[in-house]
């Protein structure tokens, strides 16, 4: 059984960092691209990074670009998100999702998330 | 950068059909995937790849793209199916989301 489980979550300052983490099981983990994916309180759904499978190239989104790094520990089964400088505005409940593999390129399974609350 | 238009909002009648729309520029050339997501769970998709239903979604979730616009209907809807329905696609590397649409079952 697929699972994927985020951690790492909570509040933090402004211009404070955090990371996330996302344990994956049930699957060959290094075979995927994997993406976070957040949702602010009551709003719909902002794709935030992907990280190819073997391949290691690594997206982001222009609002993230330069403060998000997006990392994967394929020996460990781990996507990570480390998250500097970070912002009101990056308030949101994290995912992390699977992209499906066989060339139609959408999000099999998601995470339960994981809330980032950044509050003064 | 790649956008796509969802409605707010989408009512229909119990048992009746509803259709939800992402609009995009030449949309009809990209793949576009259906998530639907219920209050305090995370997404899941119902439609991949235009009209293709994962195993376990309903044969009543069917889906559609050409032009400017793919659509996703539920037919014979039923209270279940109230949910925030969103629209994806991929763009130079990059996922783009649809804004959401709130499916009311009346």
């Amino acid at each position: 059984e697929v699972q994927l489980l985020e951690s790492g979550g909570g509040l933090v300052q402004p211009g404070g960092s955090l990371r996330l983490s996302c344990a994956a099981s049930g699957f060959s983990f290094s075979s995927y691209a994997m993406s976070w994916v957040r949702q602010a309180p009551g709003k719909g759904l902002e794709w935030v990074s992907v990280f190819n499978g073997n391949g290691g190239s690594t997206y982001y989104a222009d609002s993230v670009k330069g403060r998000f790094t997006i990392s994967r520990d394929n020996s460990k089964n781990t996507l990570y998100l480390q998250m500097n400088s970070l912002r009101a505005e990056d308030t949101a409940v994290y995912y992390c999702a699977r992209r499906e593999s066989s060339g139609y390129f959408y999000f099999d399974y998601w995470g339960q998330g994981t809330l980032v609350t950044v509050s003064s | 950068s790649y956008e796509v238009t969802q409605p707010l909002s989408v009512s229909v009648a119990l048992g009746q059909t509803a259709r939800i729309t992402c609009g995009g520029n030449n949309v009809g050339s990209k793949n576009v995937h259906w998530y639907q997501q219920k209050p305090g769970q995370a997404p899941m998709v119902v439609i991949y790849s235009d009209r293709n239903r994962p195993s376990g979604i309903p044969e009543r979730f069917s889906g559609s793209n050409s032009g400017n616009t793919a659509t996703l209907t539920i037919s014979r809807a039923q209270a279940g199916d109230e949910a925030d329905f969103y629209c994806q696609v991929w763009d130079s590397n990059t996922a783009v989301f649809g804004g959401g649409t709130t499916l009311t079952v009346l």
